[in-house]
């Protein structure tokens, strides 16, 4: 069975700063990871995903994530965030057998000008 | 449709009813899952379809709850003698060749 850590539930950050969401999981066979953004009464969106190959993966909306195997981390970054950045991300594993993922607690990314 | 289309976008009902709730899946998705959020609370895994394969019910909560899924396409979830704590917003998602999740913009269930 795997789980999902995101380590703050909340991050106040100003317009244009950097900014990094913290993510670990556990698992004892290998996964697939994803971060999942959710907009104000929306569904979830993908941000980005790692399925294989390059360590540094890079979403959309100028989000990248970095795999770290031996700190088993997905931390996710933006280097200057916009006001319209302000929504919940999650953070997901899954098996890559099994398939169904399981999300973190979500972290609530509050952009302020 | 173009995307993962769930109905009743919101549910009110009285504690000891039962519920049902439908997605509709991308077309060509093979894979279904079904997610519960809680306010405050991240994503928790429901119940999982993989073709004609017998589903994963490992997140099902209680016996209350089932889901089956109609000819590859169509999945209901039913919740059966609502209580309080089944009030959160149910999320559908398929899945294709790419791995990536598509999720519907959910069912708010309220339980009074």
């Amino acid at each position: 069975a795997q789980s999902v850590t995101q380590l703050d539930s909340q991050v106040p950050v100003f317009e244009e700063a950097p900014v990094e969401l913290r993510c670990n999981y556990s698992s004892s066979v290998s996964v697939y990871l994803f971060w999942y953004v959710q907009y104000p009464n929306q569904g979830l969106q993908l941000l980005l995903k790692y399925l294989s190959g390059s360590t540094l993966v890079k979403g959309i909306n100028g989000f990248e994530a970095e795999f770290n195997k031996s700190q088993t981390s997905f931390h996710l970054r933006k280097p200057s965030v916009h006001i319209s950045d302000t929504a919940e991300y999650f953070c997901a594993v899954a098996d890559t057998g099994r398939r169904a993922l399981t999300f973190g607690s979500g972290t609530r990314l509050q952009v302020q000008p | 449709g173009a995307g993962v289309s769930q109905s009743p976008s919101n549910k009110v009902t009285e504690k000891g009813k039962d519920v049902e709730l439908r997605c509709d899946p991308i077309s060509g998705h093979t894979a279904l899952y079904w997610y519960r959020q809680s306010l405050g609370q991240g994503l928790e895994f429901l119940i999982y379809f993989q073709g004609n394969s017998a589903p994963d019910k490992s997140g099902l909560p209680s016996d209350r709850f089932s889901a089956e899924r109609t000819g590859g396409s169509v999945s209901t979830l039913t919740i059966q003698r609502t209580q309080q704590e089944d009030s959160a917003v149910y999320l559908c998602a398929s899945r294709g060749n790419t791995g990536e999740l598509f999720f519907g913009e959910g069912s708010r269930l309220t339980v009074l």
